[in-house]
């Protein structure tokens, strides 16, 4: 079965350092892979999109950056975070051309920029 | 563009029926979605529609399609504590991305 694992659960990180969060999915070949942000008491923002290795789409000019070096691993990145980077981060995937399927949710990474 | 609004907030009495709205701006969407977030976890999947339908229901669940006005609903019979979550509403497009756009989400509340 098709498993989504994204560490770590939660993070606390001062203003300026780097950050590296990691998804994994099990269970599938070349899914399309996505990293949203949910920040405090607003919906999901897509940052970034992968349909394949080293594939990378950027939705949002940021401060952030993704990396897929794996077809099962898509990384999300700062050099220097800044507060407002704080928020709710979920990876996700699906399969392409199957869209009714929709996407399957990892359990998300809470990340605190002190 | 593309762009999908929700309502902030419900909240409903136990036993009542919820109903959670949407509208979304892109008529080229082909699917459309609801899925629902419990505190502190990812999002879980709860239904999808196909854009050339006008309903579909599922257990407790029916959500209606008004292409015409570009409005999404969900409405959920029997509403139980448990479902007290936030529930979003999703559109995809064509083509190989697979790209979702969300609604902001609806808070809904169900008071005992």
């Amino acid at each position: 079965s098709q498993t989504i694992h994204q560490w770590p659960a939660t993070l606390v990180q001062p203003v300026g350092s780097p950050l590296s969060l990691e998804c994994t999915v099990e269970g599938t070949s070349n899914p399309n892979l996505y990293w949203y942000r949910q920040a405090a008491g607003r919906g999901l923002q897509l940052l970034f999109y992968s349909v394949g290795i080293g594939q990378i789409s950027s939705e949002v000019p940021q401060n952030l950056s993704a990396s897929r070096p794996q077809d099962r691993q898509f990384i999300l990145s700062s050099k220097k975070l800044l507060l407002s980077d704080s928020g709710f981060y979920l990876c996700a995937w699906s399969v392409p051309g199957t869209a009714n399927y929709g996407y399957t949710f990892g359990s998300g990474t809470r990340l605190t920029v002190v | 563009g593309e762009d999908v609004e929700q309502s902030l907030f419900l909240s409903v009495r136990e036993g009542d029926s919820s109903v959670i709205n949407c509208t979304y701006t892109d008529s080229s969407s082909t699917y459309l979605y609801w899925y629902k977030q419990e505190p502190g976890a990812g999002l879980q999947l709860l239904t999808y529609i196909f854009s050339n339908m006008d309903m579909k229901q599922d257990q407790r669940l029916t959500v209606l399609l008004n292409k015409k006005d570009k409005h999404l609903s969900l409405r959920i019979a029997d509403t139980q504590t448990g479902d007290s979550a936030i529930y979003f509403c999703a559109e995809s497009f064509s083509g190989n991305t697979g790209k979702l756009i969300f609604g902001q989400g609806t808070t809904l509340q169900v008071k005992p």
